[in-house]
């Protein structure tokens, strides 16, 4: 079975600092998906950025990147430049690279408050 | 534009009625979703469809039921509802490995 794990329930972080969030995963596949996802209070859940494990580039996307350590099977996040606006619970998941198989394993999530 | 659409946002019941929360996406995606999440803020997934007359359970036990009769339409019922089935419920849908569109989520109480 696949575990997802963040340590961090909960982190805070200055305007324009830049903060990382933890995820850990557990998993004897080898060809797999990582995603991290933002929940804005009382909004609608959001894709934040995608990473393929074939790929050892680290994805990025604008502010956001990751450090995808596969041998670690590590997967944190990176915000740059923290706005208010990244106020929110954060969730990673994993994603089985099997046809047919594409639920979702998600984590407990880490709040992240950005204070101005 | 495309999307997926939960309603209603918020509902509030009496104990015993029937409900049903509905969720629809204009994407064309065959995959589909529902994931119960706990005031703790965990996700749970309950049901899920990989397309028309699928329905499988998810790893969370629920009482409620869904049917898949259309692509785009993936409703959940409750039969009789439960103060414990007071609950943020959230519907997505996927196309294969991209990942998934979440709706705004249906915020149900009940007293």
């Amino acid at each position: 079975a696949q575990t997802v794990t963040q340590s961090q329930p909960e982190m805070s972080v200055q305007e324009a600092e830049t903060v990382t969030l933890s995820c850990t995963y557990d998993t004897s596949e080898s060809n797999y998906y990582l995603f991290w996802y933002k929940q804005p209070p009382s909004r609608q859940m959001i894709l934040v950025i995608r990473q393929e494990a074939y790929k050892q580039q680290n994805a990025t996307e604008n502010r956001f990147s990751v450090n995808f350590q596969k041998a670690a099977k590590s997967f944190s996040l990176k915000i740059s430049d923290s706005q208010l606006g990244d106020t929110a619970m954060y969730f990673c998941a994993f994603m089985r690279a099997l046809a047919g198989a594409n639920n979702l394993f998600f984590g407990t999530g880490t709040r992240l408050t950005v204070i101005p | 534009e495309a999307d997926i659409y939960q309603t209603p946002r918020y509902l509030v019941i009496g104990t015993g009625k029937k409900i049903t929360l509905e969720c629809s996406q204009t994407m064309g995606h065959d995959k589909m979703y529902w994931y119960q999440q706990d005031p703790g803020m965990e996700l749970h997934l309950i049901h899920y469809s990989y397309g028309v007359n699928s329905t499988e359970k998810g790893d969370l036990s629920s009482e409620s039921t869904v049917s898949r009769i259309r692509t785009e339409h993936f409703p959940l019922t409750l039969e009789s509802a439960r103060p414990s089935h007071t609950s943020q419920y959230l519907c997505a849908s996927s196309r294969t490995d991209y990942g998934y569109t979440f709706g705004s989520g249906t915020r149900l109480t009940v007293v």
